[in-house]
């Protein structure tokens, strides 16, 4: 079956503007989870969402904002991009909100010029 | 909250010897410890996981080790390989509230297998 999806894979951005990632989840699975990642600082969670409601949420300012729609695909948002905001993006589904079957994707690489 | 300290952060080992990375967590009511291999510009993937009530998983050339009383678990990989060289991440699941959990990573440790 197909794996979690994320587009796009690549996006460059200029300084303030923002922008919208996208994930697919496994087919059944309910919740999205999102990270960043950089080199410096591993993964770091976002937010997770289940049933289209925002569960769980990381240490992030508020430029960061996500959604899940019916069908269990998530976008997160970033506003007023910075240039500390690149970073590859990932984001991981799963069964159920205890985590069955954690599975990420394969990350959006954002790049902030 | 929970978190989760991985050491060492790079680590170089000769082909055939093995590898012992460690991460030890905060909170006590943690119950799963998965394991991921991310290799360069991939995805992380899950290699093994340990539930609480269990002290050691093997798989083939890799074991995890879990402490609960120390609150530390261990990745030993056995007969290194040069395809083992990646990033591996430990990370613990823990109850975050409201009927919902979340796993908290290690920053990671980069593997390097010499031939």
């Amino acid at each position: 079956k197909a794996g979690v999806t994320q587009t796009p894979r690549y996006l460059i951005k200029t300084r303030g503007q923002q922008v919208t990632l996208s994930c697919s989840p496994i087919s059944g699975h309910r919740s999205v989870s999102w990270y960043q990642q950089t080199p410096g600082q591993g993964l770091q969670f976002l937010f997770e969402y289940f049933s289209e409601t925002q569960r769980n949420k990381g240490n992030f300012p508020g430029r960061f904002s996500g959604r899940q729609f019916s069908n269990s695909r998530s976008e997160m948002n970033v506003s007023t991009l910075e240039l500390g905001d690149s970073a590859l993006y990932l984001c991981a589904s799963s069964l159920n909100r205890q985590g069955d079957g954690y599975t990420f994707g394969s990350g959006t690489r954002l790049t902030v010029v | 909250g929970e978190n989760v300290e991985q050491h060492p952060s790079t680590l170089s080992v000769q082909e055939g010897d093995s590898a012992v990375i460690k991460c030890t967590y905060s909170d006590s009511a943690s119950n799963y410890f998965p394991w991921y291999k991310q290799e360069l510009g991939k995805r992380p993937q899950l290699i093994i996981d340990i539930r609480s009530n269990v002290g050691e998983k093997k798989d083939q050339r890799i074991a995890v080790t879990l402490n609960k009383t120390a609150k530390h678990f261990s990745l030993h990989i056995t007969e290194t390989q040069p395809e083992d060289s990646a990033v591996y991440f430990c990370a613990a699941r823990g109850y975050s509230g409201a009927g919902s959990y979340q796993l908290t990573f290690g920053k990671g440790t980069k593997l390097s297998v010499i031939p």
